[in-house]
């Protein structure tokens, strides 16, 4: 079945420092992926998609790419903050209609002024 | 910002005891799930829900599990007899349409069983 495999956290950063959060998945087709947010408290809150290979997905100076070679969408930023402190998930969904996600473990992320 | 809400944000409850989670989606949204979080594990899909019927189950959503939308606001979840796996964040979510419409999510409903 679909899977999507996330790199283990939690990771610890200071700020400025570059981000990157690797992402693999296993999927027949063609998925749509996503990133979701999780911040403290918070329910999950989508960070950016792509819906076909080589897309680019991109909010908030986040950055992920669509690899159908390389079945991955590893997230990136040049310079992270404090305030992208949270947990962060990688999604996919083939579902026509209702989107059924199926999710990674998720990664805690913490930045160190 | 339109967003989901849920309540209650914790709820406690014992072994064999009906419990009922409640969500309002987004006003003018059309489809509505449910997902869950065991403590440490990962998000799971448990069940999604469009003009007024499941359109699709995972294996957990078994008999014990049931969704309503009462009225034109209301999307609920009922747990039969809780079990002590039961024990996860429940959270709902809502989108204006299917296929790459996002979710968005509500905060959560942490059900803790005894």
């Amino acid at each position: 079945g679909d899977s999507v495999t996330q790199m283990e956290g939690p990771v610890t950063l200071s700020e400025e420092a570059f981000l990157t959060i690797n992402c693999t998945y296993t999927a027949t087709g063609y998925p749509s992926l996503f990133w979701y947010v999780q911040y403290p408290g918070e329910g999950l809150q989508l960070l950016l998609k792509a819906t076909k290979a080589d897309d680019k997905g991109s909010n908030k100076g986040f950055e992920a790419t669509y690899r159908k070679e390389t079945t991955s969408f590893h997230l990136e930023k040049g310079s992270v903050q404090v305030s992208d402190s949270a947990v962060y998930f990688c999604a996919l969904t083939r579902n026509q209609g209702a989107q059924k996600l199926v999710f990674g473990q998720g990664t805690r992320l913490t930045i160190n002024p | 910002e339109p967003e989901v809400t849920q309540t209650p944000s914790h709820q406690v409850t014992q072994m064999g005891q009906e419990v009922i989670l409640r969500c309002v989606p987004i006003s003018n949204h059309l489809y509505f799930y449910w997902y869950r979080q065991i403590l440490g594990q990962k998000v799971e899909f448990l069940v999604s829900f469009y003009n007024n019927e499941i359109s699709e189950k995972s294996e957990i959503f078994d008999d014990q599990f049931s969704v309503e939308r009462p009225d034109g606001s209301n999307f609920t979840l009922k747990i039969r007899s809780t079990k002590l796996e039961d024990s996860a964040m429940y959270f709902c979510a809502s989108s204006a349409a299917g296929d790459n419409s996002p979710l968005h999510f509500g905060n959560g409903t942490r059900l803790t069983v005894t």
